[in-house]
């Protein structure tokens, strides 16, 4: 039990599908994190949120939607995917500088 | 920027051998340093930290200690174990970011332990 959990831990999609991934965290957090992690390259931070305000976007195709409903809560919904947005998506939450706390990712393949 | 950079892997030990894979990093200001783990099928764990200068983290064996004369923070470990494989990433604090803090990772390092 790592205290942040994702679902689904797999998923398949077709490039005109819609779906979202689901992050939750249990800790008492304040903020948020999506990383995308792809085969041979640093993990990408996409998005971030702090007490559910969205204070970073990395450039992250509009193709990708957050959603942060409240401390605990983040989504990324998902829309028109490419076949190279297939990746791990991790979610994360940290409270000051004591590191974060990772989920255990969304395997995402777009066919 | 802010940037961690890892040695080259992957990298494959015999059990029982001494373990070093190195990390330097280049930061403006005090950045904090980590080490996370990802076993495979899994997300990353903190593995250990350390937030200033001479500071040593550790954990399960694992130790780094903060070098700011060279910039590095090279994890360490003197006997491994099968268990021990994995993907290993350095990471630092980007400052804090608006309350949030901001981490920026090297590309990861894959270890294998062989029996």
């Amino acid at each position: 039990e790592t205290g942040v959990t994702q679902t689904p831990r797999h998923l398949v999609m077709g490039m005109t599908n819609k779906k979202s991934l689901k992050c939750e965290q249990h800790l008492g957090h304040n903020a948020m994190y999506w990383y995308k992690q792809s085969a041979k390259k640093p993990l990408e931070l996409m998005f971030v949120y702090n007490f559910k305000e969205q204070t970073e976007n990395n450039s992250v195709p509009s193709r990708f939607s957050p959603e942060c409903p409240n401390s605990s809560h983040l989504f990324l919904h998902l829309h028109t995917l490419q076949p190279e947005d297939s990746a791990l998506y991790l979610c994360a939450s940290s409270q000051d500088f004591y590191g974060y706390t990772f989920g255990s990712g969304t395997r995402l393949t777009v066919v | 920027g802010n940037s961690v950079t890892q040695m080259e892997g992957p990298v494959t030990l015999s059990e029982e051998a001494f373990l070093t894979i190195n990390c330097t990093y280049t930061a403006t200001g005090y950045p904090s340093l980590f080490w996370y783990v990802q076993y495979p099928g899994e997300g990353l764990q903190l593995l250990l930290k350390a937030t200033k200068a001479d500071d040593k983290g550790s954990n399960k064996g694992f130790e780094a200690t903060y070098r700011k004369e060279t910039t590095s923070f090279h994890l360490e470990k003197g006997s491994v174990q099968v268990s021990d494989s994995a993907v290993y990433f350095c990471a630092l604090s980007d400052g804090r970011f608006q309350g949030a803090q901001k981490l920026v990772f090297g590309q990861g390092t894959r270890l294998t332990i062989n029996p």
